[in-house]
């Protein structure tokens, strides 16, 4: 089956760093997204990876290994303002479902 | 400001009706796709049109329907409504077809079915 699993919630504080998982069952990988959302928003775009190995984007980086069908966004210098839920999303290219989001993982972040 | 637009921003109506939920694309975005977020479900891609053509399609419903017009706009109907269908609707583009662009997000649809 095709299935993404993150944890529900996460707590971290201010100035720390926080790293979310994801792993993922699918078939026909095409790569895996992170998406930020704050409550009541929409999700924004973070991040894409294909291959397998690290990409750094300022403060926040993502991890993805294909062979273990895991990923993980690791956010450095945490801030209030990041807050949020953060979305795995895996499209596919077969089965009835396009793309896969996962449930989220709600981020805390402490003062 | 993702350049996503989407009509009505809230939506509240009663069982059995039904709607229509309206959203404009990013400025050369060709794709749109729509998904529908409850709390306890997340976010469920629903379907893609790309460039007038349905792409593919998800866990959508047969009461509900969409379409891409020549103008790149497109509505997404909801019929037969009930109380379950009550969600955030959002519609996203993106500049290709396939699943390795980026997608841009709208504000959301809030649908309050009483």
């Amino acid at each position: 089956g095709q299935n993404i699993d993150q944890p529900t919630e996460m707590t971290a504080t201010e100035g720390a760093i926080v790293q979310i998982n994801c792993t993922y069952q699918t078939s026909g990988f095409n790569g895996l997204f992170w998406y930020q959302q704050h409550a009541g928003e929409a999700p924004t775009f973070l991040s894409y990876n294909v291959l397998d190995g690290l990409e750094e984007k300022g403060r926040f980086s993502s991890f993805l290994s294909r062979s273990k069908g895991y990923s993980y966004l690791l956010l450095k210098e945490l801030q209030m303002k990041d807050s949020a839920s953060y979305l795995c999303a895996v499209p596919t290219t077969s089965g009835t479902y396009k793309y896969i989001f996962g449930t989220g993982t709600r981020l805390k972040v402490l003062a | 400001d993702s350049g996503v637009t989407q009509t009505p921003k809230h939506l509240i109506t009663a069982t059995g009706q039904r709607v229509t939920l309206r959203c404009s694309p990013r400025s050369g975005d060709l794709s749109v796709y729509w998904y529908q977020q409850s709390l306890d479900q997340g976010l469920q891609f629903l379907i893609q049109y790309y460039n007038g053509e349905e792409r593919a399609k998800g866990n959508i419903l047969e009461r509900f329907s969409a379409q891409q017009f020549p103008d790149l706009h497109s509505e997404l109907n909801l019929s037969s409504l009930e109380l379950g269908d009550s969600a955030l609707y959002f519609c996203a583009s993106s500049v290709g077809a396939s699943g390795t662009y980026e997608q841009y997000f709208g504000p959301g649809t809030r649908l309050t079915v009483t």
